[in-house]
């Protein structure tokens, strides 16, 4: 089964660029099952979806963070990646990455998870 | 964007007893909703998919119904281990997104 791991920097100063990694173990980034995605929470808040990156490269972001947004792939390595630019305090959250899984549209597979705090 | 709403946002129920969770859609999501599952410092553990469709290892006691506008997660004899946040969670087919609800807290009354 899989196995994702989250990794980066926990603290980010203001307007700086968050970045996170995840990588994945159990099974191939390249494998069309799956998409690959980052989910957020704000410290006892609820979920909110960022985005993901397809197989084929193809990424989707939410919306309201489109423009702030990037998530890569590094095939090599089996990991895939999330930078939040101009981050404010309201990005402090835990950030998840997670395996969307094509068939069923649901996330079957999560990170444990990482605190990231914006603060100066 | 397709909100759901999630009720009532606290439950509090007795071991033993069965707890019936509403989440509700601003517009017609067929049967694209998910049901996660999350307790204190850990991630969220999908139950539910396709609306009715039990997750792989998920116990039968968790049964998921509903289209359209209006879901139901049903856990029927709570266990110890099933007190936790539960989220609903849509899909939508384009442009691809993914919302969550807001969450119900089950607690031991």
């Amino acid at each position: 089964q899989l196995q994702l791991q989250e990794s980066g920097s926990g603290l980010v100063k203001p307007s700086q660029t968050l970045s996170l990694t995840c990588a994945v173990s159990g099974g191939s980034i390249s494998s069309g099952v799956y998409s690959w995605s980052w989910i957020r929470q704000p410290p006892g808040k609820g979920l909110e979806w960022i985005g993901y990156i397809y197989h084929s490269g193809s990424t989707y972001y939410n919306p309201s963070l489109k423009s702030r947004v990037t998530i890569s792939v590094d095939r090599s390595k089996n990991q895939f990646s999330l930078k939040v630019s101009s981050v404010t305090a309201a990005d402090t959250a835990v950030y998840y990455c997670a395996s969307l899984l094509t068939a069923i549209q649901a996330f079957d597979y999560w990170g444990q998870g990482t605190l990231v705090t914006v603060s100066s | 964007e397709i909100v759901m709403t999630q009720s009532p946002a606290t439950l509090s129920v007795s071991p033993g007893e069965g707890a019936t969770l509403s989440c509700r859609a601003s517009q017609s999501v067929s049967s694209n909703l998910a049901w996660y599952q999350q307790k204190p410092g850990q991630a969220p553990r999908l139950l539910i998919y396709g609306a009715s469709t039990r997750a792989a290892g998920i116990p039968a006691r968790f049964s998921g119904s509903g289209s359209g506008t209006e879901f139901t997660l049903t856990i029927s004899s709570l266990q110890s281990e099933d007190f936790a946040v539960y989220y609903c969670q849509q899909y939508n087919n384009w442009p691809p997104g993914y919302t969550f609800g807001q969450g119900t807290k089950l607690e031991i009354k």
